[in-house]
């Protein structure tokens, strides 16, 4: 599992309340990514990081804002939840940087439901 | 059109017949190829990863990739239940960001 933690697991929220989820690794990846998985799509790039405080958008940040204090942690936030942010999140981290050899593999999973 | 294309499952294989997979791309300087399974409920799992052109084998599966075609499959031999699962194609550019771009997945399921 390459050291992937998040939490929480599952969350059921409301309409318009902040909601923050933590990516948690253990090996002193450089890149974290967030993702998210809808019914029926493959994983969307919300935002990603390349070190300490250093970020940049996906292809679906609208709604979303990250932060990278440490290392080993990437909090993705949702400012004011709206249910189309119902989904499954992923983080992933890169190992492996050589050209050939670069891979990404994912955390357990959050299971969003805002309501 | 998608970046990444997947074709439309779900698919349905009888126990140990091959399975093939596809996956087209879009963007012609995409340098790196993945194959992941993601079992329901459960995280994406890398499976294959594919660098060059040609085939790269590990035990029953087998990736192969066509740079000209913008083309990259995915075979399974001697397929079993336990392969029952949505395969996700990923694609890299060859850019520091390490960013994929994934298809939408198909899913297979192998028939005792």
């Amino acid at each position: 599992d390459a050291g992937i933690t998040q939490s929480p697991r599952h969350k059921v929220t409301e309409t318009g309340t902040p909601v923050t989820l933590r990516c948690h690794q253990t090996e002193n990846h450089r890149y974290m990514y967030w993702y998210r998985q809808d019914p029926g799509h493959g994983l969307r790039l919300i935002h990603y990081s390349y070190g300490v405080k250093d970020t940049d958008k996906g292809e679906v940040s609208d709604g979303y804002s990250v932060s990278r204090s440490k290392t080993e942690d990437f909090l993705l936030t949702l400012e004011s939840a709206t249910s189309s942010q119902t989904s499954v999140y992923f983080c992933a981290i890169r190992a492996g940087l050589a050209a050939n050899t670069d891979t990404q593999y994912f955390g357990p999973g959050t299971r969003l439901t805002v309501l | 059109q998608k970046e990444v294309e997947q074709n439309s499952g779900p698919l349905s294989v009888p126990e140990g017949a091959i399975a093939s997979l596809n996956c087209t791309y879009s963007d012609r300087v995409s340098q790196s190829f993945f194959w992941y399974r993601q079992y329901s409920g459960k995280s994406p799992e890398l499976i294959m990863s594919i660098y060059s052109n040609g085939d790269k084998e590990d035990g029953r599966f087998t990736a192969q990739l066509n740079k000209a075609s913008q083309y990259v499959s995915l075979l399974i031999r001697d397929s079993q239940p336990s392969d029952s699962a949505t395969y996700l194609c990923a694609v890299r550019l060859g850019t520091n960001a390490g960013k994929s771009t994934f298809g939408d997945g198909t899913t297979l399921t192998v028939k005792p």
